[in-house]
């Protein structure tokens, strides 16, 4: 099992560029999210997804898309890019089987950069 | 929604000492609060949890308290070693979402 896996590891942008983030997971869960990581800030939550062709607004969801249309899948979009983006993105998965027993798996990461 | 607060920010103990690092939540709701360690350069990973129906949960040096009338709870890292060194969050939860504090730096000095 390869877990959680993230594409691409880093990426390099300049601003207004777009780019999609792609998390896949191999565990058949239900629940997918993506985070960012900011130095001080933990980890924030920009968007997640409840089940296949379903997502949802976290907690900092401005600037950014996501797509389900995969259950093993999360894509994770920025339309125009922005310096503020910058930071390090993690996906996570997490089974509905564990129901408010919510243990995330995380995957490896993307360090994005936008200049 | 949920609000986690978490200190200290940074730790800094001497190897075999002990390290402990707090958490308030604010939803009485939640009834789930895990801890993920990350190292530098690495994903955040389960180290621990504890269910709101427990008080203490340990795992060999690792501990983690709950007082759920408070609404606070603890881990407690008991003989510290090097590799111990690392960010730790903690996460609260009353559903399908997490809500992190934002992380506790753990340094053991040899």
């Amino acid at each position: 099992n390869a877990g959680v896996t993230q594409t691409p590891k880093f990426r390099v942008l300049k601003t207004g560029q777009s780019m999609t983030l792609l998390c896949a997971q191999d565990m058949n869960h239900e629940y997918m999210y993506w985070y960012r990581q900011d130095p001080g800030m933990g980890l924030r939550l920009i968007h997640y997804s409840v089940g296949e062709g379903t997502t949802a607004k976290g907690e900092v969801p401005d600037g950014y898309n996501v797509s389900r249309l995969k259950k093993q899948n999360f894509l994770l979009g920025l339309e125009s890019a922005a310096p503020s983006q910058t930071s390090v993105y993690f996906c996570a998965s997490s089974s509905r089987a564990s129901g408010v027993y919510n243990e995330q798996f995380f995957g490896p990461g993307t360090r994005l950069t936008v200049l | 929604g949920e609000n986690v607060e978490q200190h200290p920010s940074t730790l800094s103990v001497q190897e075999g000492d002990s390290a402990v690092i707090k958490c308030t939540y604010s939803d009485s709701a939640s009834n789930y609060f895990p801890w993920y360690k990350q190292e530098l350069g690495k994903r955040p990973q389960l180290i621990i949890d504890i269910r709101s129906n427990v008080g203490e949960k340990k795992d060999q040096r690792i501990a983690v308290t709950l007082n759920k009338t408070a609404k606070h709870f603890s881990l407690h890292i008991t003989e510290t070693q090097p590799e111990d060194s690392a960010v730790y969050f903690c996460a609260a939860s009353g559903s399908y979402q997490l809500t992190f504090g934002k992380g506790t730096k753990l340094s053991v000095i040899p």
